[in-house]
């Protein structure tokens, strides 16, 4: 079965901390994906890599930043966390050529207080 | 550029009732349709997908989906839900790289 582990299910950080958000998969997927979800918008894409240290914004990349420098583990950064990034982040990964099967983790529920 | 349509944000049904989810979409690129359930506290997971073929598709724990494209839907059934299909459920269609979500239904199962 193909794994997609996130580092927290659950974080509380401070309005202006940097925060890490980490992914790791376990299936030698060349694409991982950020999304998040928040009710009533379903999920929106963040950031998204295609391969190591590459990346490419989503639809909604303000405020967040990416680093792959590893084939397995894509990490989400908030560089300065605002109460309006309180919500559910969800990793995914896939295959190169199959971007439409995508394997989501456990999800991180983040509240920025 | 694509988009989706769920028509329903909450659903509830009774336990044996049957169940449908309807989704619209639109995209300019060839159309691949999917299904996903988030169970509580869960990620999400693939129910059933379209690609090509047969607009009849069927899914993971009985749910099936028909592919419309004079309506541009595809619709999610499940003749008869058990508890255990509690959950919200996404639409998707993919574009050129990436999965476009709808905004979810969430699907509560009444004994």
């Amino acid at each position: 079965d193909v794994k997609v582990t996130q580092s927290s299910r659950y974080l509380v950080k401070r309005t202006g901390e940097k925060v890490f958000l980490e992914c790791v998969q376990d299936m030698d997927h060349e694409n991982m994906f950020w999304y998040r979800q928040d009710p009533g918008l379903g999920l929106r894409l963040i950031y998204f890599s295609y391969d190591v240290k590459m990346k490419e914004k989503g639809d909604i990349p303000e405020g967040y930043s990416v680093s792959r420098e590893k084939k397995e583990r894509f990490s989400l950064i908030l560089e300065s966390a605002s109460t309006n990034q309180t919500s559910m982040y969800l990793c995914a990964s896939s295959f190169w050529d199959r971007s439409h099967e995508q394997y989501f983790g456990p999800g991180t529920r983040l509240t920025v207080t | 550029a694509q988009s989706v349509t769920q028509l329903d944000s909450q659903v509830p049904v009774f336990e044996e009732a049957p169940v449908e989810l309807r989704c619209n979409y639109s995209s300019s690129v060839s159309v691949y349709l999917f299904w996903y359930v988030q169970y509580p506290n869960q990620g999400l997971q693939l129910l059933l997908k379209y690609l090509s073929g047969s607009t009849l598709v069927k899914g993971i724990n009985g749910f099936e989906a028909e592919f419309n494209k004079s309506q541009t839907s595809f619709h999610l059934r499940k003749p008869s839900v058990h508890i255990s299909d509690t959950a919200e459920y996404f639409c998707a269609v993919k574009g050129d790289y990436k999965l476009s979500f709808g905004a979810g239904t969430t699907v509560t199962v009444r004994a």
